[in-house]
């Protein structure tokens, strides 16, 4: 079956440094990558999205990269602060089926002030 | 956002016990989502449902049922409910009719099957 794979599990950085969290897909046919962020005892909302015609997409300190070729994607967060502390959780969708979701098992991101 | 709520919010009960979670939401959106999420896990999808009548099954849907009984409306029921479906459930929206993707959480609700 469909399957997203999520790494790291849990990553450390210093305020100022830079975060980069990978996920890769199984099915070739996903075509859309949403990235969602979760706040401890919070529920989880959307931060970033990409479709399968677009590369890379950029808002503010957040970019999102795709490798369609060798089915994968990145999360870039330059300039992290205590805030961006959470758990990140990529997801592809199953198919062209864009609100039918996989999702990764989560990253848990320290930013140390 | 509290366009999309779930009760009760948290809940403990017993192995055996038949227990119903809600969801409902005021954002007109047509799509609705059960997922549970357990540690190390992320969150996997249970079942959805793209309009009243139309139910549909996840990943995970064994020992689940559902019922979107209005739009803005839809329940899980865990039949008989055991230990391992203690978790944390969120019921999600979505509205494909405005070209839309994102999905919007409810607040979650914590499930203790003791």
């Amino acid at each position: 079956g469909e399957n997203v794979e999520q790494h790291p599990s849990t990553l450390s950085v210093q305020e100022g440094d830079s975060a980069v969290i990978k996920c890769t897909y199984s099915d070739s046919a996903s075509n859309y990558f949403p990235w969602y962020k979760q706040e401890l005892g919070k529920r989880p909302q959307l931060i970033i999205d990409i479709r399968s015609n677009v590369g890379e997409k950029k808002d503010q300190r957040i970019a999102v990269t795709l490798n369609k070729t060798a089915k994968h994607f990145s999360l870039h967060i330059t300039e992290t602060q205590p805030e961006d502390s959470a758990v990140y959780f990529c997801a592809a969708s199953i198919g062209s089926a864009t609100n039918k979701l996989i999702f990764g098992t989560g990253t848990l991101l320290a930013v140390q002030p | 956002d509290a366009d999309v709520t779930q009760t009760p919010r948290n809940r403990i009960t017993k192995t055996g016990k038949r227990i119903m979670l809600e969801c409902s939401q005021t954002k007109g959106h047509d799509r609705m989502y059960w997922y549970r999420q357990d540690p190390g896990l992320g969150l996997r999808l249970i079942y959805y449902s793209f309009d009243v009548k139309d139910i549909n099954k996840g990943e995970i849907s064994d020992g689940y049922s559902v019922s979107r009984q209005a739009q803005a409306k839809f329940s899980l029921s865990l039949e008989s409910a055991i230990p391992n479906q203690t978790a944390l459930y969120f019921c999600a929206t979505s509205d494909t009719r405005q070209g839309g993707e994102t999905q919007y959480f409810g607040p979650g609700t914590r499930l203790l099957v003791l």
